[in-house]
């Protein structure tokens, strides 16, 4: 069946340090990948997504490349902020599904100041 | 506003007592859908709706119930509920399905005794 598995968490970093979260995907066919993300106390909002291989998804400084032949949409910033501090979570759709999205575990960013 | 609503916010309830937690979208999405969220477990998803009337079990259906008989509101009922139960739920809609951007509503967390 589908799923995603993220790189557990928590993770901490200093302000202006490299990002990388990693998440790789198991589906059949061609999903579409998104990322969300949760500030303390707030829903889910989508960061970013790409719908086919070699898509990069980019926002808010954030970005990341779906890679078919690695089955990986790792979610990277080249300089986080205080304020990036949230839970990342992967998720995908699949074609033949596109009803029913399936997320990972999602992974807890800290950033000290 | 484009908004997502929940209510309650916050509910304590005891085992066997049924609720209802409400759900209501003013975009005038197609698409609607539950998930509850745990610790470690990311978001599951509990039932969705692609359109009026039309609902269909996610992944973790079991002691949940749903209708949708307007297209603005998807209530989620726990007929008779258990501690297994204890969980933040959200609930989330999006243009015409899951591989849309969905928005989020702000969650229920919710404590069965």
């Amino acid at each position: 069946g589908n799923s995603v598995t993220q790189m557990e968490g928590p993770v901490t970093l200093s302000e202006e340090a490299f990002l990388t979260i990693n998440c790789t995907y198991t589906a059949t066919g061609y999903p579409s990948l998104f990322w969300y993300v949760q500030y303390p106390g707030e829903g889910l909002q989508l960061l970013l997504k790409a719908t086919k291989a070699d898509d990069k998804g980019s926002n808010k400084g954030f970005e990341a490349t779906y890679r078919k032949e690695t089955t990986s949409f790792h979610l990277e910033k080249g300089s986080v902020q205080v304020s990036d501090s949230a839970v990342y979570f992967c998720a995908l759709s699949a074609y033949s599904s596109a009803s029913k999205i399936i997320f990972g575990s999602g992974t807890r960013l800290s950033i000290r100041p | 506003e484009a908004q997502v609503t929940q209510n309650p916010r916050y509910l304590i309830t005891v085992t066997g007592k049924k609720l209802t937690v409400t759900c209501s979208q003013n975009m005038n999405h197609e698409y609607m859908s539950w998930y509850r969220q745990d610790p470690g477990l990311g978001l599951r998803q509990i039932y969705y709706s692609m359109n009026v009337e039309v609902t269909d079990k996610g992944d973790v259906p079991e002691g949940y119930k749903v209708s949708r008989k307007e297209k603005r509101n998807f209530p989620l009922i726990l007929e008779s509920p258990s501690p297994n139960q204890t969980s933040l739920y959200f609930c989330a809609s999006s243009l015409n399905s899951g591989n849309n951007e969905q928005f989020f509503g702000p969650g229920t967390r919710l404590t069965v005794l």
